[in-house]
């Protein structure tokens, strides 16, 4: 079945750094990758959807300048929190959908949680 | 835009049965359910993708009623392994954006 790889998995920085966390799609190809955050206890929000090739597109009030995305390849999305502050913190997810396979089912990767001191 | 779920959360015994509910203010062209543990990624349970469509595997099954614009996720003789936080997920058409849901978080107990 797919395979969605994220790295790190986990994360510990202080306050001002950057930290960028890969999404890798192991055996297929995606267009198209969905980046969330979670927050303890609550749903997983939609940050934005990141297009190979192109701009990726933010949701209202998600900071384009502070959440960077790039998606260089097919197989690769990156997000880099740019100068994390300990509000940052958070479960950080991506996820893709295979669509030569024609199913509209996400995989997710494993998650990143990210701790900024 | 956000899915309802309900109930927010739920605690039952080992073996008894648990609904929970998905509601959409926007028509639903399909729903996906996961379920997620403590410190991990969403599993894929199911998608249903037409209305009415009922599915299931083991003791874990799912309806969609299209014209309701919600679906129903059915757990029956709950077991340990159950517990979790319970999402449903609605794919929006022509973006291919997943929204998910509120979240339900049960908790079943021996």
């Amino acid at each position: 079945g797919a395979v969605v790889s994220q790295h790190p998995s986990w994360v510990i920085c202080k306050s001002g750094t950057s930290v960028k966390i890969e999404c890798r799609s192991l055996d297929f190809q995606a267009t198209t990758m969905f980046w969330y955050r979670q927050f303890p206890k609550q749903s997983l929000m939609l940050m934005a959807t990141s297009n190979e090739g192109s701009k990726a597109t933010y949701e209202q009030g998600v900071e384009k300048d502070k959440f960077l995305i790039n998606h260089a390849s097919l197989t690769l999305s990156t997000l880099t929190v740019t100068s994390a502050h300990p509000e940052d913190s958070s479960f950080y997810i991506c996820s893709a959908r295979d669509q030569v396979s024609g199913a509209n089912v996400l995989t997710f990767g494993a998650g990143s949680r990210l701790t900024v001191l | 835009q956000q899915p309802v779920q309900s109930p927010q959360a739920v605690i039952l015994r080992e073996g008894e049965d648990a609904v929970i509910n998905c509601s959409s203010s926007k028509a639903l062209y399909s729903v996906h359910w996961y379920r997620q543990k403590h410190g991990e990624a969403p599993v894929f349970l199911m998608i249903l993708l037409k209305g009415g469509e009922q599915k299931g595997h083991d003791k874990i099954s799912a309806s969609f009623n299209e014209k309701k614009q919600q679906s129903s996720l059915y757990l029956t003789a709950s077991q340990l392994s159950y517990s979790g936080t319970y999402f449903c997920g609605i794919l929006s058409p022509g973006t291919y954006k997943y929204i998910f849901g509120t979240g339900t978080r049960l908790k079943v107990l021996a």
